[in-house]
């Protein structure tokens, strides 16, 4: 069965920073990939996802996540961190397939300092 | 237009009522959800319904029943409510059970 361990349930960054929320999975098959955002009062929202192909995939909002099978993490960053960026982020893992389903980590708060 | 919707977005009401969350989506998905997230904003998923069968049943109280009239919706009927049951409920639709989840804007339920 899979799993998904998110690391650090609060991280804070000032403006202008290096964003980095880790990410490490556990799945049996080749694993399909998901980052959500909730922004306060919100509903989530897919940032981004990868199911194969390229590696890096880019996401909404300057976003990014790299999946790295060898240490089976989907860590997401962005460059530059924004107050408006200030959020719950979730990661997520299927097996794929017809019979996979969405598995969430327990989120991670990220709060920007101006 | 709104592609997950559901109503109401704020539900206050009284231990012991029986009340019902609605939820439509417009954007031909196969399966629809329902989560729960408490105030540690942990989400657990409840049910799963694909082509309206219903396919994920989780540990929750028999109190909890959904109700898929067609695809496009999936209802949530909870009886005998309880200080417990507050939290925020999402519905959520996707193409098949693998695949990226889209949700709606969530229901608060209030239990005083």
């Amino acid at each position: 069965a899979q799993s998904v361990t998110q690391l650090g349930s609060h991280v804070s960054v000032s403006e202008g920073a290096l964003v980095l929320l880790r990410c490490n999975y556990s799945s049996s098959v080749p694993p399909y990939l998901f980052w959500y955002v909730q922004y306060p009062n919100q509903g989530l929202q897919l940032l981004l996802k990868y199911t194969t192909g390229a590696t890096l995939v880019k996401g909404i909002n300057g976003f990014e996540a790299e999946f790295k099978k060898s240490e089976t993490s989907f860590h997401l960053t962005k460059p530059s961190a924004h107050m408006s960026d200030a959020a719950e982020y979730f990661c997520a893992v299927s097996e794929g397939g017809s019979q996979g389903n969405l598995i969430f980590g327990k989120g991670t708060k990220l709060s920007v300092k101006p | 237009d709104t592609a997950v919707s559901q109503t109401p977005k704020y539900l206050v009401t009284q231990m012991g009522n029986d009340k019902s969350i609605k939820c439509e989506q417009n954007l031909g998905h196969d399966t629809m959800y329902w989560y729960k997230q408490d105030s540690k904003k942990f989400l657990k998923i409840m049910f799963s319904y694909n082509n309206k069968e219903l396919i994920i049943n989780e540990t929750v109280p028999n109190r909890f029943s959904p109700k898929s009239p067609d695809k496009a919706h999936l209802n949530l009927h909870i009886n005998s409510l309880e200080l417990g049951d507050s939290a925020v409920y999402f519905c959520a639709s996707s193409q098949s059970p693998a695949y990226e989840q889209y949700f709606g804007p969530g229901t608060r339920l209030t239990v005083t």
